[in-house]
């Protein structure tokens, strides 16, 4: 009966790597949301994601970040070129569909750019 | 737009005692959901209490429950005989569904210290 599972719990990368965040949501579960959370404040939405599909992603900076979840395995949230500005904790939360109001947190990916 | 708003950054609550910490939102939408969540220092969101904002009736679930007054757009979390496990980050959070997807807004978060 496993929840969400983020991998991994913490990452460091130098300015200009890429980043790479897997999120696996609950078995079942067809819908991931992303969110950001940078020090000292609430969690932002960055995506929302059906499978093979992007349904919104109007929080998600325009540039270096992508996010994708495939038919099959992780979804998976891609910076490119990290600058220290990128450095928070980012959360995955899956829900099974839409009429379904809640959702289920990752324990999250603390990212740190040096 | 929907905002989230918690005005309260730091609380400190004696043990055993009570504490009550407060939520306001900005919305034009008249079906929605309200939560609370908690995040200790292992980051984890952990949820502690929803609110459909059809229900007139307050949620509650064993030590913790919500005063939700919607036409105020206000929604605090009151914590009973507080234990020192209470002691985290929480966050007051909005949902609304869309045909596209729940969306969800966080407040900032009030930092909760239970004093033993």
């Amino acid at each position: 009966n496993a929840g969400v599972m983020q991998n991994p719990r913490h990452l460091v990368r130098r300015r200009g790597q890429e980043a790479r965040l897997r999120c696996s949501p609950v078995k079942g579960h067809s819908h991931v949301y992303w969110y950001r959370q940078l020090p000292e404040e609430g969690l932002k939405f960055m995506v929302y994601l059906q499978k093979e599909n992007i349904i919104d992603e109007s929080g998600m900076p325009k540039e270096r970040f992508s996010a994708e979840f495939p038919k099959e395995g992780p979804s998976i949230l891609r910076i490119q070129q990290v600058v220290r500005g990128d450095s928070a904790a980012y959360f995955c939360a899956s829900s099974p569909g839409l009429s379904f109001y809640e959702q289920y947190f990752g324990p999250g990916t603390r990212l740190t750019v040096t | 737009a929907q905002t989230v708003t918690q005005s309260q950054p730091e609380m400190s609550v004696q043990e055993a005692e009570t504490v009550t910490l407060s939520c306001t939102y900005d919305t034009s939408e008249n079906n929605y959901y309200l939560f609370w969540y908690k995040q200790p220092p292992s980051r984890q969101m952990i949820l502690v209490i929803r609110q459909e904002a059809y229900k007139q009736q307050n949620a509650t679930e064993n030590r913790f429950s919500v005063n939700f007054q919607k036409a105020a757009k206000s929604f605090s979390l009151k914590i009973s005989d507080s234990q020192l496990g209470d002691t985290a980050m929480y966050f007051c959070a909005f949902m609304k569904h869309a045909d596209t997807g729940n969306q969800f807004y966080f407040g900032t978060g009030t930092s909760l210290t239970v004093i033993p």
